[in-house]
């Protein structure tokens, strides 16, 4: 009964390799983010998607491709990895569109460590 | 871009004592958000204002919108060790509002001794 979940929950992969962690909400919301956090528990958007459609875009990496086969999924795929993407990547779901000003719901992260 | 400034970035209280955080920015922002991280699982949203001078509680939290609408804080009453974790102020940035895009402050770190 998890609202927003995303696997893996860890990931631990060498340098090069491309992966893909998965995000699905049963919120019914129609928009959902990736956010990055740092080691300093900094937390920032990397995406975020309406309804399918890309709204945010923050200045990330042609490597990072996000995919949103429906309003309910938003699954974020990384090429090429590098040991400056280990971090803790959170999706999140929203209601209404992107200038709803709603609160975030967040999935419980999926810890990357690139070796 | 919009920056929000949270402090302090770190506490250690004993249990029983009141806590107090706030976060400021230099821009107006239309929407304060707090939330907290336990560790290993996502933010938890605590407590949602919207109108600037609002102050709102859920149980022992109480924050409240400032009136510049440029900060706000969270009080936590009588401090309990399940009150552990991290505690992040957001907000949705005006007149940016349209875009979507929720900023975080950089956290508090709070521990309680039993």
């Amino acid at each position: 009964d998890t609202a927003v979940s995303q696997t893996p929950k860890y990931l631990v992969t060498q340098m090069g390799n491309d992966k893909s962690i998965k995000c699905e909400q049963n919120l019914g919301h129609d928009t959902m983010y990736w956010y990055k956090q740092d080691s300093k528990k900094f937390l920032k958007i990397m995406f975020s998607y309406n309804n399918k459609e890309l709204i945010i875009n923050e200045t990330v990496p042609n490597r990072f491709s996000p995919k949103s086969p429906d309003k309910a999924h938003l699954n974020l795929h990384i090429n090429s990895l590098e040991l400056g993407d280990s971090a803790v990547y959170f999706c999140a779901s929203s209601h209404g569109s992107g200038a709803s000003n709603s609160p975030l719901h967040f999935g419980n992260g999926t810890r990357l460590t690139v070796t | 871009g919009q920056q929000l400034n949270q402090s302090p970035q770190s506490m250690f209280i004993q249990e029983g004592e009141d806590v107090s955080m706030n976060c400021t920015s230099s821009s107006i922002f239309n929407t304060w958000l707090w939330y907290k991280q336990d560790p290993g699982e996502g933010p938890v949203l605590l407590i949602a204002l919207y109108k600037a001078g609002e102050l709102t509680s859920n149980g022992r939290l109480t924050a409240q919108f400032g009136i510049t609408r440029k900060d706000s804080f969270l009080n936590i009453s009588a401090s309990i060790p399940s009150d552990v974790g991290i505690y992040f102020c957001a907000g949705y940035p005006t007149p940016s509002s349209n875009t979507g895009k929720l900023i975080f402050g950089q956290g508090t770190t709070l521990q309680v001794k039993p």
